[in-house]
């Protein structure tokens, strides 16, 4: 079983629609989530950034964790064509010295217009 | 702009042959790492440096090697003894609360 898990897709959805994406995982150690998106053959760019549990908004994108259920979950309002990429997942245990940050696979998604 | 530059976007390499990928960034981050990207199959750890001259093997680094002379740069080669070379690179730092920041990603081919 994979650290992390992540629904490849891909997700296809008309424009401004409310998008779920979400990962689950079994490290009871992680601390640190994070979601980035990518466009294709370019780097990842940090998203969202959540220390714990609890939610976190900045704009159209709202970050949630739940510990207890070991799922987070990125949720996009009014979805753009903009927004087609592909999401990773991503977290790490607490701070300081080093830290492995994993990885979900990505979940591909497409806003259709 | 501060940032992560990964050069070149491109690189072929022959058979036999050792390239080396270039990464440089500005943001005054300790940490830097190396990962390769497969489809399907997520980001890898290949190397990962915390502090200049120090880096250690992640998941992956047969049939790569890395260097940390200058707190800066942090390039990868791929050996000839890297079978399959053929993907995505890319480079990252992180900062001391945990954000990785990524450059743009070089696609490595094979002749």
């Amino acid at each position: 079983q994979k650290e992390v898990e992540q629904d490849p897709g891909p997700l296809s959805v008309p424009e401004g629609a409310i998008v779920s994406l979400n990962c689950t995982y079994s490290n009871s150690a992680f601390q640190y989530f994070m979601w980035y998106r990518q466009y294709s053959r370019k780097g990842p760019e940090l998203l969202m950034y959540t220390y714990s549990s609890g939610n976190k908004e900045d704009g159209r994108f709202t970050a949630q964790v739940d510990k207890s259920s070991k799922y987070i979950s990125l949720f996009i309002r009014d979805s753009q064509p903009s927004d087609s990429a592909t999401y990773l997942c991503a977290m790490t245990p607490f701070s300081g010295g080093y830290q492995k940050v994993t990885f979900g696979t990505g979940t591909k998604l497409q806003v259709i217009p | 702009d501060g940032g992560i530059t990964q050069s070149p976007k491109y690189l072929f390499r022959k058979e036999g042959q050792n390239v080396t990928l270039s990464c440089e960034q500005n943001l005054n981050h300790d940490a830097m790492y190396w990962y390769r990207q497969d489809p399907g199959q997520g980001l890898r750890l290949i190397y990962y440096s915390q502090i200049v001259n120090d880096f250690q093997k992640g998941d992956i680094a047969e049939g790569y090697s890395v260097s940390r002379e200058k707190k800066e740069s942090f390039p990868l080669t791929v050996t000839s003894a890297q079978k399959n070379p053929t993907a995505f690179y890319l480079c990252a730092s992180k900062s001391v609360n945990e954000k990785l920041f990524f450059g743009s990603g070089t696609q490595l081919s094979v002749l």
